[in-house]
C-alpha cells in the first residue's frame, strides 16, 4: 500500500529537549515536505527536498532542521523546542514529473506538545 | 507572494442538501493547480478534486465539483447531496507548477452537516 508514515503520532516534551520526528514514504517520489498546522492558518511549509541531500527552507523554518540522506526519509529535528512550536505536523510527498499526478500525499500527522 | 483566502470560517448544510464552499487566491503564476483537501476528525488530509489553471473545464469528482473563475481567481467547491460523512474541515489550496511546489492552504472553512 502506498503510503507516507510518521512516527511518533503524538508527542509530549518539555522545553529545550531535542526531538526527531520521522517521516518515511514507500512510494519512491522525490520530493518531500514538511507543514505546521495551526488554527485559523492552514497548513504552511517549514522545509522541504527535492531529492537527495537537496533541502531548502519554506515559509516557516525557524527552530527546525531536516536532512534527506537516503530517497525514502525525510526527519524533522527540533534540537530545542520551545512552547510555540506546538503544533500538528504533516509530511507530504509526490513525484516531480511536472504534471497534475505530482499529487502531494500526506502522512497522519504528529500532534507535538511543548510544555 | 501567493495567498489563498477562505471567507467562511463554518458552513453548515442539510444531509441531501446542495452546499458551496468559496474560495479565493492571488498568484502572479500562469502554470498552476488549485486543489481542495478534506480534514476529517481523524486529521488526515485526503485530497477531494484538483483543477489545472491551463483547462478550462471544472472538474467533477462524483459529488463534488468546482467552479473555476480564472480571471476573478475564485475556485468555489460544490457539494451535491451532502453526506454526514461529508463533515469535516475543507480547505482550499494552491501550488504552482514550478520552484519550491508547496501548498499554500486557505484558513478552512468547517463544514457540519445536520441529518
Amino acid at each position: 500500500e502506498a503510503q507516507v508514515t510518521q512516527n511518533p503520532r503524538y508527542l509530549i516534551t518539555v522545553t529545550g529537549k531535542k526531538l526527531t520526528v520521522t517521516c518515511s514514504q514507500n512510494m519512491n517520489h522525490e520530493y518531500m515536505s514538511w507543514y505546521r498546522q495551526d488554527p485559523g492558518l492552514g497548513l504552511r511549509q517549514i522545509y522541504y527536498s527535492m531529492n537527495v541531500e537537496v533541502t531548502d527552507k519554506g515559509d516557516v523554518p525557524e527552530g527546525y532542521k531536516v536532512s534527506r540522506k537516503e530517497k525514502r526519509n525525510f526527519p524533522l529535528i527540533l534540537e530545542s523546542p520551545s512552547p510555540n512550536q506546538t503544533s500538528l505536523y504533516f509530511c507530504a510527498s509526490s513525484g516531480l514529473a511536472g504534471g497534475p499526478g505530482d499529487e502531494q500525499f500526506f502522512g497522519p500527522g504528529t500532534r507535538l506538545t511543548v510544555l | 507572494a501567493q495567498t489563498v483566502t477562505q471567507s467562511q470560517p463554518e458552513m453548515s448544510v442539510q444531509e441531501a442538501e446542495t452546499v458551496t464552499l468559496s474560495c479565493t487566491y492571488d498568484t502572479s503564476e500562469s502554470d498552476y493547480y488549485l486543489f481542495w483537501y478534506k480534514q476529517p476528525p481523524s486529521r488526515q488530509m485526503i485530497l477531494v478534486i484538483r483543477q489545472e489553471a491551463y483547462k478550462q473545464q471544472n472538474a467533477t469528482e462524483n459529488r463534488f465539483s468546482v467552479n473555476f473563475q480564472k480571471a476573478a481567481k475564485s475556485f468555489s467547491l460544490k457539494i451535491s447531496d451532502s453526506q454526514l460523512g461529508d463533515a469535516a474541515m475543507y480547505f482550499c489550496a494552491y501550488r504552482a507548477n514550478t520552484g519550491r511546489r508547496a501548498l499554500t492552504f486557505g484558513s478552512g472553512t468547517r463544514l457540519q452537516v445536520q441529518p
